[in-house]
């Protein structure tokens, strides 16, 4: 089977940065997503890497350890409309099936 | 259009009922998925089609759930005899066939809220 973990919930200040964390232990890894959800709207991909290291796009940056099944998601200038559920998804076989973590609820205060 | 529809947005029903859900997904993608999202938790895989393979159903809860897809367009899942722990928002997604700089990535429609009452 498939196990992927996420914290439940953080809590960081509005200009901060604050690094939101995966790991998983899956069989044939293909790849590791992060997508954005909204309360009440459906994900939106911002995310993906297959291979080590760090992929970034603009406030946003992802690594991926494939050796140790961890991956985080940074978010940098954190501003409030960055509160949202932030979801791991691993791809894993030569299909493109995707299984997600449960998410981590990331509050933007003041 | 341009992104996944699915239908109804919103359905109410009373328990023991049947219910159709149905996603329209974006045309050439030809992967598609059906999701359910209980109040506050996380994703739960139900059943992923690819092309014209068997679906891979390992999700499905249990044998009151189906779905149907034709060929690689619009996609139907029934709930049979629903009950008050079938209520959720059903997610559907599409995506293209991952290869050299596609990512596969999926894209969501806005989901069906399902209400067993």
């Amino acid at each position: 089977g498939q196990n992927i973990d996420q914290p439940t919930e953080m809590t960081a200040t509005e200009g901060a940065i604050v690094q939101i964390n995966c790991t998983y232990q899956t069989s044939g890894f293909n790849g590791l997503f992060w997508y954005q959800q909204h309360a009440g709207e459906a994900p939106t991909f911002l995310s993906y890497n297959v291979l080590d290291g760090l992929e970034e796009k603009g406030r946003f940056s992802s690594f991926l350890s494939r050796s140790k099944g961890y991956s985080y998601l940074l978010l940098k200038e954190l501003q409030m409309k960055d509160s949202a559920s932030y979801l791991c998804a691993v791809r894993t076989g030569g299909g493109n099936k995707l299984t997600f973590g449960t998410g981590t609820q990331l509050k933007v205060e003041l | 259009g341009a992104g996944v529809s699915q239908s109804p947005s919103n359905k109410v029903t009373e328990k023991g009922k049947d219910v159709e859900l149905r996603c329209d997904p974006i045309s050439g993608h030809t992967a598609l998925y059906w999701y359910r999202q209980r109040l506050g938790q996380g994703l739960e895989f139900l059943i992923y089609f690819q092309g014209n393979s068997a679906p891979d159903k390992s999700g499905l809860p249990s044998d009151r759930f189906s779905a149907e897809r034709t060929g690689e367009s619009v996609s139907t899942l029934t709930i049979q005899r629903t009950q008050q722990e079938d209520s959720a928002v059903y997610l559907c997604a599409s995506s293209p066939r991952a290869s050299g700089s596609n990512t596969g990535e999926l894209f969501f429609g806005e989901g069906s809220r399902l209400t067993v009452l």
